[in-house]
């Protein structure tokens, strides 16, 4: 039973187009995350969900815009796509707790949403 | 803010051989630290973390990382390198409301 899952897997269109990718968890965790892998593999955090409410908002184009409908999920919905945007989207959740040891929380991630912007 | 440097973008080991994945970090306060390994078109996986207590940790496959405060580094090591430890690596960093993590060192470990 897959913890974290992302859909879709693979996501081709063409520039200017608006597209979606899902994510759901069933983890029972409080926050989840987007992170987007360029080609060189770099890794950098988009987005952060705690319980629905956005916790961390990076330099990211407003063209990106997350949706938390319930703690569970964390859609990603992208404007008016650039070539530039063509990477591999990662979702990933862990549970938050406060006190010593708060960041020490664990990431689960899903297996990736390659988009190509064509 | 925190960063994560990882100074090699490969590394190459002959199996059998010890293996060495460097780290190093910059974080305000106490730093929490993670290895994460990833296959091939996978998410990353979670290898090991340290928080406090003994500077070294034991993680999944055999891997251990060794955190030293006074070279602000947190090198992942392995005995003994298998063919299937053939990965990308990643060491991060937690410090305010996120994981930051390092550009990643893909580690080749060969026959």
């Amino acid at each position: 039973d897959t913890a974290v899952s992302q859909t879709p897997k693979y996501l081709v269109t063409q520039m200017g187009n608006d597209k979606s990718i899902k994510c759901e968890q069933n983890l029972g965790h409080d926050t989840m995350y987007w992170y987007k892998q360029d080609s060189k593999k770099f890794l950098k955090i988009m987005f952060s969900y705690n319980n629905k409410e956005l916790i961390i908002n990076e330099t990211v184009p407003n063209r990106f815009s997350p949706k938390s409908p319930d703690k569970a999920h964390l859609n990603l919905h992208i404007n008016s796509l650039e070539l530039g945007d063509s990477a591999v989207y990662f979702c990933a959740s862990s549970q938050r707790t406060s006190g010593r040891g708060s960041g020490a929380n664990v990431l689960t991630f899903g297996a990736g949403s390659r988009l190509t912007v064509l | 803010a925190q960063s994560v440097a990882q100074p090699e973008d490969q590394v190459n080991v002959a199996e059998g051989n010890p293996l060495t994945v460097k780290c190093t970090y910059s974080v305000s306060g106490n730093p929490y630290l993670f290895w994460y390994v990833q296959y091939p078109n996978r998410g990353l996986q979670f290898l090991l973390k340290y928080i406090t207590g003994d500077n070294l940790v034991k993680g999944s496959y055999g891997f251990e990382a060794e955190f030293n405060k006074s070279q602000t580094s947190f090198h992942l090591k392995k005995p003994s390198a298998l063919v299937s430890d053939s990965a990308l690596y990643f060491c991060a960093a937690h410090g305010g409301n996120d994981m930051r993590f390092g550009a990643g060192t893909r580690l080749t470990v060969k026959p």
